[in-house]
């Protein structure tokens, strides 16, 4: 069975400038996760997907951070403008959907630096 | 007051010890606890959840539930310098319709050969 794949592994921008991130969940995962990690601190969830619809997006800054799930399975998540602080670990996570043991699969990882 | 807490250490213990980590949690409602490792530079990956009471062992790795303390923690037995890792604990709770999890910070361990 084939992991969480997410891509690039690593991107550099400039503060200001656009940037996008792709993830794509395990086969049949009706629940996908995006996460920011920064250095030294645990996962952050920004948006929860369950199948096409959000579920939680209440830490998600809106005014500069957007995310779709299209047709319930890949996920895009854009950041516009960036800004310094949004250098981080960008993680991308699926699971089943299925009650309190629901267990998380991570993705590699986005590695985004915003100089 | 954090939702999930936990020491940022770094723990340190000596090969074949037994590692200790904590983590406590601010919500009663909360329904399962999970444990995750991560390596540096790597994403997290499950070593093992706990719903009930108690204690629940595997392999080397145990992790016990206390509600009523709030308290959930994970005990690495003959810790190996391979174990050197940060230890994230998820709690889990039903929010809104929908599974929530929280991570706390995590724990760095250390194992010194």
């Amino acid at each position: 069975e084939a992991g969480v794949a997410q891509s690039p592994r690593y991107k550099i921008i400039e503060k200001r400038q656009s940037v996008a991130f792709w993830c794509n969940p395990i086969s049949g995962h009706a629940t996908l996760y995006w996460y920011q990690q920064i250095l030294g601190q645990g996962p952050k969830l920004l948006i929860q997907f369950q199948n096409n619809g959000v579920v939680d997006d209440s830490q998600l800054p809106k005014d500069r951070f957007s995310a779709e799930r299209l047709k319930g399975v890949d996920s895009t998540l854009k950041i516009q403008p960036a800004k310094l602080e949004d250098s981080a670990v960008y993680l991308c996570a699926s699971s089943k959907g299925q009650g309190a043991t629901d267990t998380q699969y991570f993705g590699p990882g986005t590695r985004l630096t915003v100089l | 007051q954090k939702e999930v807490e936990q020491n940022s250490g770094p723990l340190s213990v000596p090969e074949g010890a037994i590692a200790s980590l904590n983590c406590t949690y601010s919500d009663r409602g909360s329904q399962s606890f999970f444990w995750y490792r991560q390596y540096s530079g790597k994403s997290p990956e499950l070593i093992m959840f706990i719903y009930s009471n108690g204690d629940k062992e595997d392999g080397r790795f145990t992790a016990q539930l206390n509600k009523a303390s709030q308290y959930v923690s994970l005990l690495i037995r003959d810790s190996q310098p391979s174990d050197s890792a940060t230890y994230l604990c998820a709690v889990n709770k039903r929010s809104g319709g929908y599974q929530k999890v929280t991570f706390g910070t995590g724990t760095k361990l250390q194992v010194i050969p």
